[in-house]
């Protein structure tokens, strides 16, 4: 159990439209990371936020935006959805240590 | 940036060990990790080693890791079958960010 929530579970979108997912925890971490997982492939790095700011990013085009809270929970917002953003996205929150919790996803269909 | 690579599948019989194998090429990671994905959930994180350590034993897993090759390795002693799902390891360079690889579904056989 990490603590880690995320929502919502399942969500299926249409071609074009916009989505928001978020990601919370019982206790503040001031780091969060997104990763977009592809069925039967490794999750992928979208980006990071610490302490509110975008702290890093991977190959993901700027239609993928993030927000993080004072309250350190995160939202990732996606626009003008294509059929290849189907996938689990998955949030992980930095321990003391540098690993990284994760939630267990939310599943987005676009069809 | 990482590169990771994964065997893709790994068949073992109930009570038998399993290894699994892991090559990764940015020789600057700093922390490797082992995550567990059962159908349908999240990422559990198993174990993690620092770059400085060759082995760690946690339980009925034991982490080993060959800097010189870039390879890493987690055992599972005494594999249940609980202990079928699909396993990534991961690695973590100065940028914080997660390299994963593909993944090895372990498949625990009566």
């Amino acid at each position: 159990e990490t603590g880690v929530t995320q929502s919502p579970t399942h969500l299926i979108k249409t071609r074009g439209q916009q989505v928001t997912l978020r990601c919370s925890s019982q206790s503040g971490h001031n780091t969060v990371s997104w990763y977009q997982q592809a069925l039967g492939q490794g999750p992928q790095f979208i980006f990071q936020y610490y302490r509110e700011e975008e702290n890093g990013r991977g190959n993901f085009p700027p239609r993928f935006s993030g927000l993080q809270f004072p309250n350190y929970s995160s939202e990732l917002n996606v626009n003008a959805l294509e059929l290849d953003d189907s996938a689990l996205y998955l949030c992980a929150l930095t321990g003391v240590r540098s690993e990284q919790y994760f939630g267990p996803g939310t599943r987005l269909t676009v069809t | 940036g990482e590169d990771v690579e994964q065997s893709l599948f790994l068949s073992v019989r109930e009570g038998d060990s399993s290894v699994i194998n892991c090559t990764y090429t940015d020789s600057s990671s700093t922390y490797l990790y082992w995550y567990k994905q059962e159908p349908g959930a999240g990422l559990q994180l198993l174990t993690y080693i620092f770059s400085n350590m060759d082995m760690k034993q946690d339980q009925r897993l034991t982490v080993l890791l060959n800097k010189k090759d870039k390879h890493l390795s987690l055992r599972i002693a005494d594999t249940q079958t609980g202990d079928s799902a699909i396993y990534f390891c991961a690695g973590r360079s100065n940028d914080y960010k997660l390299s994963f690889g593909a993944g090895t579904t372990v498949t625990v056989r009566a």
